[in-house]
């Protein structure tokens, strides 16, 4: 199956710092990706849809301002949280969507960030 | 706004049981429905419906869509501790490749 990375797997940070997170399809080209936060105990909540040279698409209620994406190449998207707050403490999950024939969704293994 | 339900939110089985998760959905042009597997990181890919009635199987695992009714359940037969884990049910829907999540089944499968 296909692969996708993030790194880091896990960020510890203080609060007013920013942090990138990155997605990298490895063995295929992905023209959009997506990134998803997960809390604890709940499912994955979409929180934008990456396409690759052009801007993200946020859903309802997530701050683009706050949260930059930037999906600069086929196998590369970044998530960028700034000036992290210690409720942006999460489980933040990459997906890289694999076009035909399959139009499968491909995960990354995800990134925990905890903002002290 | 589209919507999946799944239920129970969480169940506790013991090994070698047969366990059934549900999972429904109300979501505007529906393309497909799959289910995954989430232990401690990323969910891992199971199945994914786009026909009703035609069952998916793998090794004990097995799911089934009913697009009438607008369910979908994913069965595990002679469960195992290794089973014990979130299931989570996604609907694809519209042009977008957009995937909503359910709530997730947590499963746990004792001894």
């Amino acid at each position: 199956g296909a692969v996708v990375s993030q790194h880091p797997s896990w960020v510890i940070c203080k609060s007013g710092t920013s942090v990138k997170i990155e997605c990298r399809s490895l063995d295929f080209q992905a023209t959009t990706m997506f990134w998803y936060r997960q809390f604890p105990k709940q499912s994955l909540m979409l929180m934008a849809t990456s396409n690759e040279g052009s801007k993200a698409t946020y859903e309802q209620g997530v701050e683009k301002d706050k949260f930059l994406i930037n999906h600069a190449s086929l196998t590369l998207s970044t998530l960028t949280v700034t000036s992290a707050h210690p409720e942006d403490s999460s489980f933040y999950i990459c997906s890289a969507l694999r076009g035909a024939p399959t139009y499968e969704q491909y995960f990354g293994p995800g990134t925990r960030l905890t903002v002290t | 706004e589209d919507k999946v339900v799944q239920s129970p939110l969480s169940l506790v089985v013991h090994e070698g049981d047969t366990v059934t998760l549900n999972c429904s959905y109300e979501v505007t042009n529906f393309r497909s429905l799959l289910w995954y597997k989430q232990e401690k990181k990323a969910p891992t890919f199971l199945f994914m419906l786009t026909s009703s009635g035609i069952e998916k199987k793998s090794g004990r695992l097995s799911s089934i869509l009913d697009k009438k009714e607008l369910f979908s359940i994913l069965n595990i037969t002679a469960t195992q501790t290794g089973d014990s884990a979130v299931y989570l049910c996604a609907v694809l829907a519209g042009t977008a490749s957009k995937l909503t999540f359910g709530t997730g089944t947590r499963l746990q499968v004792t001894l």
